[in-house]
């Protein structure tokens, strides 16, 4: 079975830094990896997702992640945060064995100080 | 494109009632996924549908819990009778096929058991 551990369930940056949350998986065969983001009373939203190829994949509002499989890590990460950031963000990961059903690590609570 | 669809979008009800939950996926989408989400954790993936039959529905409570889609486009989801630790937020999601696509994700509905 698959699974991913998200390192830290609320992060705090100040505007304008640099926003790294951790996300690290197990999947006994090639993951498919995924970053949601969500906002208060809406939806997930998908940010970026990792499936072959480029291992750097850069997602939508200036976000990126690299999957490192040595490490078995899939960070996502922004040069200089916003204030609109400040959101739930949750990793995951699928596989084709699971119908690529979507499991979901336990969310990082981004908040972002003036 | 309309955005996957939910109905209602917040119900509160005592134990051992019975609740439904609507899903409306976007338009030719096959694949169609119930999430539930409890306060502070992931989604958690309920049952997986492609087209009208069961693809995975073993994290699914199915003593209290079913679901339905006919005709492969709305979903039901029902839970009777229903227990405290239900309440949660239950998300629908579609894609367009089985294989590594983007999920969409509708807004939930947020279940209160009293």
């Amino acid at each position: 079975a698959q699974s991913v551990t998200q390192l830290g369930s609320h992060v705090s940056v100040s505007e304008g830094a640099l926003v790294l949350l951790r996300c690290n998986y197990s999947s006994s065969v090639p993951p498919y990896l995924f970053w949601y983001v969500q906002y208060p009373n809406q939806g997930l939203q998908l940010l970026l997702k990792y499936t072959t190829g480029a291992t750097l994949v850069k997602g939508i509002n200036g976000f990126e992640a690299e999957f490192k499989k040595s490490e078995t890590s899939f960070h996502l990460t922004k040069p200089s945060a916003h204030m609109s950031d400040a959101a739930e963000y949750f990793c995951a990961v699928s596989v084709a064995e699971s119908g690529y059903a979507l499991n979901f690590g336990k969310g990082t609570s981004l908040l972002v100080t003036p | 494109e309309a955005g996957v669809a939910q109905s209602p979008r917040y119900k509160i009800i005592e134990k051992r009632q019975s609740v439904a939950f609507w899903c409306n996926p976007i338009s030719g989408h096959a694949t169609l996924y119930w999430y539930q989400q409890i306060l502070g954790q992931g989604p958690k993936l309920l049952i997986q549908f492609q087209n009208n039959g069961v693809v995975d529905d073993s994290q699914l409570p199915k003593d209290r819990f079913s679901a339905e889609r006919l005709k492969g486009v709305d979903s039901t989801l029902k839970i009777q009778p229903a227990k405290l630790e239900d309440s949660a937020v239950y998300l629908c999601a579609s894609s367009s096929n089985a294989l590594v696509d983007e999920q969409y994700f509708g807004p939930g509905t947020r279940l209160t058991v009293t």
